[in-house]
């Protein structure tokens, strides 16, 4: 059980293209999911956390205008990074809670973005 | 606000030998310790996790870790690796109420035949 998948798993895009990742839970509601980000043999940083049907809450530094997170429904979060850059390129994770108080979240196996 | 240091960026060990990977954090707050384990080109599973009760936690894999509150660390031991556990271990930390968490910058363990 708890099972968070993500798609693409890997994505080229242009320089100036908008490109959008998904984060599914697939066997449990997702009343909270995280947006992390892996540049190459460092740490997670987290970018977001959005509650579904809220807006999603950026830390500090992250451009809410360049990505965009959506959580429409319990299952469904995405990611859009707009007008990327080669700078975006990143491996990018999502995690997801049922109960966040339980303060434990299940992660994505993540999307390699490459831009060019 | 939590910070965590893993003082190990690389541990390097012979199979069958016992391993200790570090984990320190510090934190205003109660906290929650987890440790991670990501292999190539994949996402994190949880080892382990101590929220309450016992200090010594014990995990998937054979891992184990023991809570210290007086020197504020949670330190992963297993104590006989295999060429399998070569990967990247994160620990992490979350504050009471707040859900999110905080992220070492992971140790590499490699394990050598």
């Amino acid at each position: 059980g708890a099972v968070v998948s993500q798609h693409p798993s890997w994505v080229i895009c242009k320089s100036g293209t908008s490109v959008k990742i998904e984060c599914r839970s697939l066997d449990f509601q997702a009343t909270t999911m995280f947006w992390y980000r892996q540049f190459p043999k460092q740490s997670l940083m987290l970018m977001a956390t959005s509650n579904e049907g809220s807006k999603a809450t950026y830390e500090q530094g992250v451009e809410k205008d360049k990505f965009l997170i959506n959580h429409a429904s319990l299952t469904l979060s995405t990611l859009t990074v707009t007008s990327a850059h080669p700078e975006d390129s990143s491996f990018y994770i999502c995690s997801a809670s049922d109960r966040p108080s339980s303060y434990e979240q299940y992660f994505g196996p993540g999307t390699r973005l490459t831009v060019t | 606000a939590q910070s965590v240091t893993q003082l190990d960026s690389q541990v390097p060990v012979f199979e069958e030998a016992p391993v200790e990977l570090r984990c320190n954090y510090s934190s205003s707050v109660s906290v929650y310790l987890f440790w991670y384990v990501q292999y190539p080109n994949q996402g994190l599973q949880l080892l382990l996790k101590y929220l309450s009760g016992s200090t010594l936690v014990k995990g998937i894999n054979g891992f184990e870790a023991e809570f210290n509150k007086s020197q504020t660390s949670f330190h992963l031991r297993k104590p006989s690796v295999h060429i399998s556990d070569t990967a990247e271990y994160f620990c992490a930390v979350s504050g009471s109420g707040t859900y999110k968490y905080i992220f070492g910058t992971g140790t590499r363990l490699k394990v050598l035949a």
